[in-house]
């Protein structure tokens, strides 16, 4: 398996600009992470999606950011519009609830790097 | 969701066996306490899982209490390849769990020759 593939690894934009960070989860997974990472502030939990389903998003920062999961096979996290502050490392997550041996291993792609002007 | 608390940062040196504990007060009878490994520009990726006593693999042991409330991470004879944020995990990891698995602060593990 190819394992969570993120895209784009690096992106430079300028504040007011639109960014939007893509997911594809490892097949058969069934819920999905979207998780930030900064110095200040670790590693966050933005939202997470069951089934496609977004189940909780109370970690999104405000309304700029939106995500969406329109199928089993692909997510979208999407800033409208970016700031100076959202710069950070975008992380994408995947597993399987309850999977036996290592149970519901969280699995995470490489991560997008944004960068805000 | 339990929240945890693990120590900022720890030095080592290689060969040194080194234990990183993480305190849980608040776990849930279903909870899972699972460790992971962070290198620079990278995702975090599973180290250990547990859920009661001691849990062991190829690459560190875990050792949790008999009332769940902390756990230790332990690495044998760590080398320079070790350093890296180790962060410690505790959720619900069962199929009818919730899914609100939050990351605490991590340790940051620096190992020097």
């Amino acid at each position: 398996d190819a394992g969570v593939i993120q895209s784009p690894r690096h992106e430079v934009t300028e504040m007011g600009q639109e960014v939007t960070l893509r997911c594809k989860p490892i097949s058969g997974h069934n819920s999905l992470f979207w998780y930030r990472q900064t110095m200040m502030r670790g590693l966050e939990l933005l939202i997470y999606f069951n089934n496609n389903v977004p189940i909780d998003d109370s970690g999104m920062p405000e309304d700029r950011f939106s995500a969406k999961m329109p199928n089993a096979s692909f997510s979208t996290l999407k800033i409208q519009p970016s700031e100076p502050r959202d710069s950070a490392v975008y992380f994408c997550a995947s597993r399987i609830p309850g999977r036996s041996g290592r149970v519901g291993e969280l699995f995470f792609g490489e991560g997008s790097r944004l960068t805000v002007l | 969701l339990a929240k945890t608390t693990q120590p900022i940062s720890m030095d080592s040196y290689e060969g040194q066996e080194v234990n990183i504990t993480c305190s849980h007060n608040n776990i849930a009878t279903n909870d899972y306490i699972t460790w992971y490994q962070q290198f620079p520009s990278q995702g975090p990726r599973f180290i250990i899982q547990g859920y009661k006593t001691k849990v062991t693999n190829e690459v560190a042991s875990l050792f949790i209490p008999a009332d769940r409330k902390s756990s230790t991470l332990s690495l044998p004879r760590v080398s320079l390849s070790d350093t890296a944020v180790y962060y410690c995990l505790v959720g619900d990891m069962t199929a009818g769990g919730g899914n609100k698995l939050t990351f605490g602060t991590g340790t940051q593990l620096k190992v020097e020759l």
